[in-house]
């Protein structure tokens, strides 16, 4: 069963705090992505990743920062976290499939809360 | 601007039909994505549509109209096990990925 895993589930943190989120996945895939999820709005693009190393920033990369060192895992940081970053963050990878249309595989998600 | 529109919410009976709308407007366009959603787990692919009709899978069917901006997604049979947002994505002509907000659907015994 393929996955795509985010370490942590639910996290709490304080105004300035630097967060860590955690994404691997299992499938080879080469593209990895960070979206936020805020009730009654679409899912937003944080920053992808076409290969290791690589980073490409997406609709709302303020305050935000990737890394990408291996193929499997893409990590999100938050250099210092604030309460508008409060949100469900997910991770998806996606390898292309008919013509460029990628079919994406989502982790599930990981709730920050920012006090 | 990028724009998709899908209902907020929408309530079903358990073993009837309901059909999920969604209109987008988009720079250019390369196909429109359906996904499931149940609350506090990932979201998984349902269909994909690039090409005008109406593309059946199972109890599942996805149709697009190109010239309209317009798709819908047509549940069958409902199971109370089928309560769960739907997300409604289109792919621009960057193959960039534009969300709708999601319908919230209710299925009730």
């Amino acid at each position: 069963d393929v996955k795509v895993t985010q370490s942590s589930r639910y996290l709490v943190k304080r105004t300035g705090e630097k967060v860590f989120l955690e994404c691997v996945q299992d499938m080879d895939h080469e593209n990895m992505f960070w979206y936020r999820q805020d009730p009654g709005l679409g899912l937003r693009l944080i920053y992808f990743s076409y290969d290791v190393k690589m980073k490409e920033k997406g609709d709302i990369p303020e305050g935000y920062s990737v890394s990408r060192e291996k193929k499997e895992r893409f990590s999100l940081i938050l250099e210092s976290a604030s309460t508008n970053q409060t949100s469900m963050y997910l991770c998806a990878s996606s390898s292309k499939d008919r013509a460029g249309a990628n079919v994406l595989t989502f982790g599930a998600g990981s709730r920050l809360t920012v006090l | 601007g990028q724009n998709i529109d899908q209902p907020t919410e929408m309530t079903a009976t358990e073993g009837a039909i309901v059909q999920i709308n969604c209109t987008y407007q988009t720079s250019g366009f390369n196909g429109l994505f359906w996904y499931q959603q149940h609350a506090g787990e990932a979201p998984t692919f349902l269909s994909y549509n690039v090409l005008d009709g109406l593309e059946e899978k199972g109890r599942f069917s996805s149709f697009l109209s190109r010239s309209k901006g317009y798709s819908y997604l047509l549940l069958k049979e409902l199971q109370m096990k089928d309560s769960a947002s739907y997300l409604c994505a289109a792919l621009d002509s960057n193959y960039q990925l534009i969300w709708g907000a999601g319908t919230k659907l209710i299925i009730k015994p």
